[in-house]
């Protein structure tokens, strides 16, 4: 079955520290790929995405990610992060089946110390 | 900024209970979805809307669940007989093409007591 793996399920960083999110996806075929994000309170919504091209996307918020193909991977990294981005991360995959469904992974909540 | 609503923000219900959870899409938007994530686990796919029929459901998504958009501009979900595993947070999305980028309802949080 098509799943989306988040390797991490919570991380803990002081401000200014690197963040990389790790994402891996099992399914064969050409995907679109997403991280979603939730701040507390909020819905979720989009940070980036990668449907083709540039394998290096980037996002809102000084966020991006990387899509290698080998690897089923699309990690997410941000070199300072800051307060403000203690949040719950989503990875979420669309196989291009013609389906209609985004997998999400588990999420990653991430707490930065002031 | 368009986006999308959702009502109630929480549902308290019996168990046995029917209960309608209600959204409104972005305008533009063409497709539609619920999703639900239980607490402590992942966001799971439920049901995906085009075109006034379901186009896409999961193995969750059993005869005690329906969605309609009765008015062209809501989008319901309705569960006949909630039980108690049907606790969640339930997020209604829309998008404009059938595999782009979901635009999120706040949530609706069902309790089944």
């Amino acid at each position: 079955a098509q799943s989306v793996s988040q390797h991490n399920h919570h991380v803990i960083l002081s401000e200014a520290a690197s963040l990389e999110l790790g994402c891996n996806y099992s399914y064969g075929g050409t995907v679109n790929l997403f991280w979603y994000v939730q701040y507390p309170g909020q819905h979720l919504q989009l940070l980036l995405k990668y449907f083709s091209g540039d394998p290096l996307v980037k996002g809102i918020k000084g966020f991006e990610a990387e899509f290698i193909k080998s690897k089923f991977s699309f990690n997410l990294r941000k070199p300072s992060v800051q307060w403000s981005d203690t949040a719950e991360y989503f990875c979420a995959v669309i196989p291009n089946t013609g389906g209609f469904k985004t997998i999400f992974g588990a999420g990653t909540r991430l707490f930065v110390k002031a | 900024e368009p986006e999308v609503t959702q009502t109630p923000s929480h549902q308290v219900t019996q168990m046995g209970q029917e209960v309608i959870l209600r959204c409104v899409p972005i305008s533009n938007h063409l497709y539609f979805y619920w999703y639900r994530q239980i607490l402590g686990q992942k966001v799971e796919f439920l049901v995906s809307f085009y075109n006034n029929e379901i186009s896409e459901k999961s193995e969750i998504f059993d005869d005690q669940f329906s969605v309609e958009r009765p008015d062209g501009s809501n989008f319901t979900l309705k569960i006949r007989s909630t039980k108690l595993e049907d606790s969640a947070m339930y997020f209604c999305a829309s998008s404009e093409i059938t595999n782009g980028e979901l635009f999120f309802g706040e949530g609706s949080r069902l309790t089944v007591l």
